[in-house]
């Protein structure tokens, strides 16, 4: 089946802990995305790639990382920059290129608690 | 990208239709109307979109109207798994940052056994 899978499900960090949020996509999908969503609140693009290799950030990039080597993957880094990591994350990916659609999918969510 | 306004909530009954509303006033000629929704705890899954003509896939139909200021979304036959806050989406079809989705409140929709 296609589809965009993140793991884990529930992760906990410490204080002072970077952590990795995984996400994969086997759509073949250009473009990928990264979201962050509180709860009763809309999703917030934290950083999104076009293409491997390439990157930019989103609405509240600070204190997170990402890296695109695989066009399949696009794993999020939570570092100890961000004070309230708290949250529900989202990947999300697109078929990209210009002129065609961009609807996006997403997957299941890793949730992100702070011990 | 045009703001939407939905019910906050809604019920439907198990086995009937559910309608649920979105206005876009605002939206301009080359935003188009998508739908998400969003379990309890899962990402969120897209449903439709569409430009002007009505739409129907496997999920659900999408009815906008001519001057495209408002539209609906049609769950033909609701069953509890349909139980999910529904997001009407409007936005241009752009790559990058602008490709962003910006959700609103959405619609709880409660389908009652």
């Amino acid at each position: 089946d296609g589809g965009i899978t993140q793991s884990p499900k529930y992760l906990f960090r410490k204080e002072g802990q970077n952590v990795t949020l995984s996400c994969e996509q086997n759509l073949n999908h250009d473009a990928m995305y990264w979201y962050r969503q509180d709860p009763g609140q809309g999703l917030r693009l934290i950083y999104y790639s076009q293409i491997v290799n390439d990157f930019q950030k989103g609405d509240i990039a600070e204190g997170y990382s990402v890296s695109r080597e695989k066009k399949e993957s696009f794993p999020l880094t939570v570092t100890s920059a961000q004070k309230n990591p708290t949250a529900f994350y989202l990947c999300a990916s697109s078929m990209g290129g210009t002129g065609g659609m961009e609807t996006q999918y997403f997957g299941p969510g890793t949730r992100l608690l702070v011990l | 990208d045009a703001k939407t306004t939905q019910p906050p909530s809604m019920d439907c009954a198990e086995g009937r239709a559910a309608n649920l509303p979105c206005n876009h006033s605002t939206i301009s000629g080359n935003e188009y109307v998508y739908w998400y929704r969003q379990i309890h705890s899962q990402g969120p899954q897209y449903i439709i979109h569409g430009l002007k003509n009505n739409e129907t896939n496997e999920m659900a139909s999408l009815i906008i109207t001519e001057d495209r200021k408002s539209s609906t979304l049609i769950l033909p036959h609701a069953t509890l798994r349909d139980t999910a806050v529904y997001y009407c989406i409007v936005r241009a079809n752009y790559g990058g940052a602008t490709n962003k989705l910006i959700f609103g409140t959405g619609t709880l929709l409660a389908v009652q056994p």
